[in-house]
């Protein structure tokens, strides 16, 4: 596609369940970023895919967030027994990779827990 | 990674130039100036970034000072759809972006 698309654009569930959210990025990106935006907060960095090379996970608040990225594309994110501070606009970005420097978000996930 | 300050907020009347500031003392020398903003309820969109010229392109330009400690956007010709949160960023070595609290920009009428 022309961008890069997320789904769903916004997911009420309530606490304990588990959530999944996908990430579409650009075509041909081989650097997937996943980052979290809570109300009124800053930009959280949660985990890169880079190619083939493990992923960073080092911004993964706990056990319970995972991510996958199936085939150099397509990206989920799965957050297990979900908390009310787990709230917030997940957005996920994509790189051209090598030199290309500049990353390009999709609209983001709100998530509200009850 | 050098960290960028900018100013709160700043309002613009449409149709004048709007001048961004951002201060980035500490920046290294093969670090890149970034400039996102994100409109409300929006993804993060990309604007312009720069090393160590002037840039300009379809949405704004750039300028870094010649220590490359500050710099500033500049939106032309403001319009009300201008309105939206400008971060300021100096770019990881990973890649990694982190947003500040960014400069709340309100184009007026």
């Amino acid at each position: 596609g022309a961008g890069v698309s997320q789904s769903p654009s916004n997911k009420v569930t309530e606490k304990g369940k588990d959530v999944e959210l996908r990430c579409d990025p650009i075509s041909g990106h081989t650097a997937l970023y996943w980052y979290r935006q809570s109300l009124g907060q800053g930009l959280e960095f949660l985990i890169y895919f880079q190619g083939n090379s493990a992923p960073d996970k080092s911004g993964l608040p706990s056990d319970r967030f995972s991510a996958e990225r199936t085939g150099g594309s397509v990206s989920t994110l799965t957050i297990q027994r979900t908390q009310q501070e787990d709230s917030a606009v997940y957005l996920c970005a994509s790189r051209g990779g090598g030199s290309q420097e500049t990353q390009y978000f999709g609209p983001g996930t709100r998530l509200l827990v009850l | 990674d050098a960290k960028t300050t900018q100013p709160t907020s700043m309002d613009c009347a449409e149709g004048r130039a709007a001048n961004l500031p951002c201060n980035h003392s500490t920046i290294s020398g093969n670090e890149y100036v970034y400039w996102y903003r994100q409109i409300h309820s929006q993804g993060p969109q990309y604007i312009i970034h720069g090393l160590k010229n002037n840039e300009t392109n379809e949405m704004a330009s750039l300028i870094i000072t010649e220590d490359r400690k500050s710099s500033t956007l500049i939106l032309p010709h403001a319009t009300l759809r201008d309105t939206a949160v400008y971060y300021c960023i100096v770019r990881a070595r990973d890649y990694k972006l982190s947003f500040g609290a960014g400069t709340t920009v309100t184009v007026r009428a």
